[in-house]
């Protein structure tokens, strides 16, 4: 069954400095990979995702993450946080014919000035 | 472009009683998923709708059941509240049949049982 771990349910970081959040996966299948952010009283918005092809991917305001099969994680990393990162961020995973998005628990980012 | 809207944005309800929540999707999407997310938590998926029938379901108990309208809008519909059905409940769109697109989410309504 597919499922998704995200370690760590709070991390801090100061400003400037480099963001990583850690996404490991279970699937039995080759996964669709997605990562999301929340923000206070607010739905979801999608920061990135994998599917098939180049196994860096590019996201927007900065982030990026790295699909690696052999270590069945996506961790997401962005250079230097800003203020504005500081949110809820969802690790997700769907597989060959299923539709459903599974989520991790979540991640909150926290940056300090 | 309007993106995701639901209504409305916040509910209180009472055990036992029964409640409909509505998603419109993003212009130019026909598939519309729910999913609940309790506090602290991810979201965990209900259920997908496309072409007005339900194609794939979560987890949840028959008291969680939806609708898809031919403009693509959709309901969900929840009988006999329990207090664990309070959480904010979200709607995603997407566009065609394919597994692994893009999701796009509404803000949500938080629904809370007392």
């Amino acid at each position: 069954a597919q499922s998704v771990t995200q370690l760590g349910s709070h991390v801090s970081v100061s400003e400037g400095a480099l963001v990583l959040l850690r996404c490991n996966y279970s699937s039995s299948v080759p996964p669709y990979l997605f990562w999301y952010v929340q923000y206070p009283n607010q739905g979801l918005q999608l920061l990135l995702k994998y599917t098939t092809g180049a196994t860096l991917v590019k996201g927007i305001n900065g982030f990026e993450a790295e699909f690696k099969k052999s270590e069945t994680s996506f961790h997401l990393t962005k250079p230097s946080a800003h203020m504005s990162d500081a949110a809820e961020y969802f690790c997700a995973v769907s597989e060959g014919s299923s539709y459903k998005l599974i989520f991790g628990s979540g991640t909150r980012l926290l940056v300090r000035p | 472009d309007a993106g995701v809207t639901q209504s409305p944005t916040h509910l209180i309800k009472t055990r036992g009683q029964q409640v409909t929540l509505r998603c419109s999707p993003k212009s130019g999407h026909d598939t519309v998923s729910w999913y609940q997310q309790a506090l602290g938590q991810g979201p965990q998926f209900i259920f997908q709708y496309y072409e007005e029938e339900e194609r794939q379901r979560g987890n949840f108990p028959d008291r969680f059941s939806g609708h898809q309208f031919p403009n693509y809008s959709s309901e969900l519909n929840v009988n006999a509240l329990l207090l664990g059905d309070s959480a904010l409940y979200l709607c995603a769109s997407s566009s065609g049949g394919l597994a692994g697109v893009e999701q796009f989410f509404g803000p949500g309504t938080r629904l809370t049982v007392l």
